[in-house]
């Protein structure tokens, strides 16, 4: 069984980056037909997809956001990160990491984490 | 972007109820790459349908979806407790990938 578990600062300052990863285990990062995602949720709303790595190593992000998100991976360690530069207030989330497949057509995430909770705040 | 609305916003039922939520997508999801997921409280999201009608596994089947192009379909043939909760459709065949603003289905 897949599981995920994001970790990372809980609070971030303003104009600074915000910086997550999420470790995965009972699965390898770099198996075929794997994609890697992160998704958000400020408190009370509702659910936004921030980007996704495929198993080797191509990145897809939201347009969005695009110009703020760099997302990574170290194979070594199973994990894959998040960058996010500039944080505003607007930023604060629930940050969740998920999993999905591509094999014969498209899946949505079907495995997430736990989720984290990030603050801007000074 | 594909932006999907979901409707209503909230639905006040009790259980054994059969309740039915909408998505319509600003156009044409492809391959009908629509997911359905439920969320409650403090809890990640979790997978219930995709591709518009395929049920996720360990899904009871009185979770149904249906719909293709942009209108879709979320039913439950008889409220369990355990089902009021938020629920997020989400699109996933053209990037962005894009979330609806959810459903919640409440006790009345």
């Amino acid at each position: 069984q897949v599981q995920l578990q994001e970790s990372g600062p809980g609070l971030v300052k303003p104009s600074e980056t915000l910086s997550l990863t999420c470790t995965v285990s009972g699965g390898s990062i770099s198996s075929s037909n794997y994609y890697w995602g992160w998704i958000r949720q400020p408190p009370g709303k509702g659910l936004e997809w921030i980007g996704s790595m495929s198993y080797d190593g191509n990145t897809y992000y939201n347009p969005s956001l695009k110009s703020r998100v760099t997302i990574s991976a170290d194979t070594s360690k199973n994990q894959f990160s998040l960058k996010l530069s500039s944080v505003t207030v607007a930023d604060a989330a629930v940050y969740y990491c998920a999993r999905r497949v591509e094999l014969g057509g498209s899946y949505p995430f079907d495995y997430w984490g736990q989720g984290t909770l990030v603050t801007v705040s000074s | 972007e594909i932006v999907l609305t979901q409707s209503p916003g909230t639905l006040s039922l009790s259980p054994g109820e059969r309740p039915t939520l909408s998505c319509r997508a600003s156009q044409s999801v492809s391959n009908n790459y629509l997911a359905w997921y439920q969320q409650k409280p403090g809890q990640a999201p979790r997978l219930l349908i995709f591709g518009a009608s395929r049920r996720a596994t360990g899904i009871p089947d009185r979770f149904s979806g249906s719909g293709s192009g942009t209108d879709f379909t979320l039913t439950i043939s008889r409220l369990e407790p355990e089902d009021f909760a938020v629920y997020y459709c989400q699109q996933y065949g053209n990037s962005p990938w894009t979330f609806g603003q959810g459903t919640k289905v409440e006790i009345k």
